[in-house]
């Protein structure tokens, strides 16, 4: 059974840092790892999906890493903005809707 | 901008009532999923359906949990009786042919 860990539970830095969010799991054999945004109240928003040919994938200021070996991704997010403050979750497809398994996510603050 | 709706997004009943939940997902989605989020589980797929069939409940609790989607614009979740154990948030996502999730703001049901 697959699980996924992320790492820390939640994280409080100053404005202007980059950070790094991790997550882990434990079967390698998946075919795309993907990382949302949640907002209180709100629903998941989708914001890089890596498939798993792939070592890593850019919007705009986050960058999502993979390193299927190891049971690894990060998500790097570069001049953390107040704006970033939320959960960010990872889910892990290891073979169709069925299989996939959400982590419980890091909680992000980014103080002004 | 096109998104995935759902009502009600608060429910608080007591313990043996019957709740329904519904969703609108995205026009032309042809995949729907349902999603219960908790605290201590984080997010677990109940059940997903495509072009209105279901395709796996396997995550769902078969004896009082029922899903259905009576058209292409309506998905249910039906609860009948509720248990406090069932107090979560309720997630609907539609997804386009692809990987891609569009979320739902979520119920959230407390069950008394």
């Amino acid at each position: 059974k697959q699980e996924v860990t992320q790492i820390p539970a939640a994280l409080s830095v100053p404005e202007g840092e980059n950070l790094v969010l991790n997550c882990s799991f434990t079967d390698s054999a998946i075919y795309n790892l993907q990382w949302f945004r949640q907002d209180p109240g709100k629903g998941l928003t989708s914001l890089l999906l890596i498939q798993s040919s792939q070592r890593e994938q850019t919007s705009g200021r986050l960058n999502a890493s993979l390193d299927k070996s190891s049971g690894r991704s990060t998500l790097y997010i570069a001049a953390s903005q107040p704006g970033d403050s939320a959960t960010y979750l990872c889910a892990v497809d290891s073979g169709g809707y069925q299989k996939v398994t959400f982590g419980i996510g890091t909680k992000l603050q980014v103080i002004p | 901008d096109a998104r995935v709706t759902q009502t009600p997004r608060d429910k608080v009943t007591e313990m043996g009532q019957e709740v329904t939940m519904r969703c609108q997902p995205i026009l032309g989605h042809n995949t729907v999923f349902w999603y219960r989020q908790t605290m201590m589980q984080g997010l677990e797929l109940l059940a997903y359906f495509r072009n209105r069939a279901p395709l796996d409940d396997s995550g769902m609790p078969k004896d009082r949990f029922s899903a259905e989607m009576p058209d292409a614009t309506l998905a249910t979740l039906k609860i009948q009786p509720s248990e406090p154990r069932d107090s979560a948030v309720y997630f609907c996502a539609s997804a386009p042919s692809g990987d891609t999730q569009y979320f739902g703001p979520g119920t959230r049901l407390t069950v008394l």
